[in-house]
């Protein structure tokens, strides 16, 4: 069975930083490309970062500079580290794998709160 | 990277049949075959159930189809079940290694 669970997420004050983890299992996890797709209070879904299974990356416009990106396939994990985070940034953040242009599988979702 | 355009409403009664229009640019859904659609409950993650523009990921029922003409694509839910209420979502690649979603469509059963 395919898993994806996000860890990391949790309150933090506004111009603060946060890590969030996604561990995946139940596939052969270094052969795939992984998404960070967000998805504020009451609001649509918002494609973030695109992590590829050669390591190359891909991100939104909207996080560009503030947000980075890294895999470890040793530990079946991708990572997104938040910096310079916004109000506007609290969300669900989600990891899904990429499977023909499209995610497949999506996590559980992790709530980021942004609020002084 | 703007979003998709997506009706915010849409509904039909049991048995009925319903299309969900997703406008986008000749950037994005006009220039790419990996169109997809989510299904989202409340409270629960998205579900993928049409990836390439028209194909349905095993398990997804056939009552759910899509097709793409242009810079726009469409979800079609046929013979409709209360069990498909729920937000549906569009998805694009687009040109500039970036995916694109829509905005949503609030699909109801009545």
């Amino acid at each position: 069975e395919v898993l994806l669970v996000e860890s990391g997420g949790g309150p933090v004050q506004p111009g603060g930083s946060l890590r969030l983890a996604c561990v995946g299992s139940g596939f052969p996890f270094s052969e795939y490309s992984l998404n960070w797709v967000r998805q504020a209070p009451g609001k649509g879904l918002e494609w973030l970062t695109h992590v590829g299974a050669g390591n190359y990356m891909w991100f939104a416009d909207s996080v560009k500079g503030r947000f980075s990106a890294s895999r470890d396939n040793a530990k079946n994990s991708i990572y997104l580290q938040m910096n310079s985070l916004r109000v506007d940034d609290t969300a669900v953040y989600f990891c899904t794998r990429d499977k023909y242009w499209a995610s497949d599988y999506w996590g559980q979702g992790t709530l980021v709160t942004v609020s002084s | 990277q703007s979003a998709l355009t997506q009706p915010p409403s849409a509904s039909g009664s049991p048995g009925q049949s319903v299309a969900i229009s997703c406008t986008g640019t000749s950037s994005d859904i006009g220039a790419s075959d990996h169109v997809s659609w989510y299904q989202q409950h409340p409270g629960k993650a998205p579900k993928l159930i049409i990836y390439e523009v028209d194909q349905r990921p095993s398990g997804v029922p056939d009552r759910f189809s899509g097709s793409k003409s242009d810079n726009t694509a469409s979800l079609t839910v046929s013979g409709l079940q209360t069990e498909d209420e729920a937000d549906y979502y569009c998805c694009s690649f687009g040109g500039k290694n970036n995916w694109v979603f829509g905005g949503g469509t609030k699909l109801t059963v009545v």
